[in-house]
């Protein structure tokens, strides 16, 4: 079982619209938890930190569900710009991160 | 944020050469800095750990005497891909990490094209 699974897409998504992301993590040990924005051919950017409470920044809002280890990222009123790959990023203890293979965003004017 | 840089941003190569590849923390001091690299529609896979001063730890499948990592001080990493061949074309990302802190940052990654 992979580290860190998330659904690949694409998706494709009109403006406007509201698109979820899951990721699923295997080591339950692990503490820290991220999702990274990364553009066609550029480094991963920090896009938020993902807290058990939850947490929301503007339009995007992550939701951390320790007992079934699973991370989600909630995008309100979509905007062209928002395509991209979304990464969930999870950190096993004072360890590297350890990356998903991405979800491919679209969104569609 | 924190500022990372690589150098080049890009190179293509003939099979058999060296090529090296620098990242540069510019406005903090890393004490550790971590080489990834990501083929085509593929995650971004470890493959190496170094602390300023120390030898860098591999993962498992990197080889260590292909991949060259060099850490000699606070500010400068660098990665050198011996005798490329083909497959070693990817996009090779450094990441740095201060001392106690959490967060990683990322350089803009190099393009290797080996020919």
């Amino acid at each position: 079982r992979k580290e860190v699974e998330q659904d690949p897409g694409p998706f494709n998504v009109p403006e406007g619209a509201t698109v979820a992301f899951n990721c699923t993590y295997s080591n339950s040990a692990s503490q820290s938890f991220f999702w990274y924005r990364q553009d066609c051919r550029k480094e991963p950017k920090l896009l938020m930190s993902v807290y058990s409470s939850g947490n929301e920044d503007g339009r995007f809002t992550a939701q951390l569900n320790r007992a079934s280890q699973y991370i989600s990222l909630l995008i309100r009123d979509s905007k062209l710009s928002d395509s991209a790959t979304y990464l969930c990023v999870v950190r096993p203890g004072n360890t590297p991160l350890v990356f998903g293979k991405g979800t491919r965003l679209s969104v569609i004017a | 944020g924190a500022v990372v840089s690589q150098h080049p941003s890009w190179v293509i190569c003939k099979s058999g050469t060296s090529v090296k590849i620098e990242c540069r923390s510019l406005d903090f001091q890393a004490t550790t800095m971590f080489w990834y690299r990501q083929f085509p529609k593929q995650s971004l896979m470890l493959m190496a750990t170094s602390n300023e001063g120390s030898k860098a730890t591999y993962e498992q499948g990197v080889e260590k005497d292909k991949f060259l990592i060099n850490h000699a001080s606070l500010t400068l990493s660098t990665l050198t891909v011996t005798s490329a061949h083909p497959e070693d074309s990817s996009f090779y990302i450094c990441s740095a990490r201060g001392a106690g802190g959490q967060e990683q940052y990322f350089g803009p990654g190099t393009r290797l094209t080996v020919t």
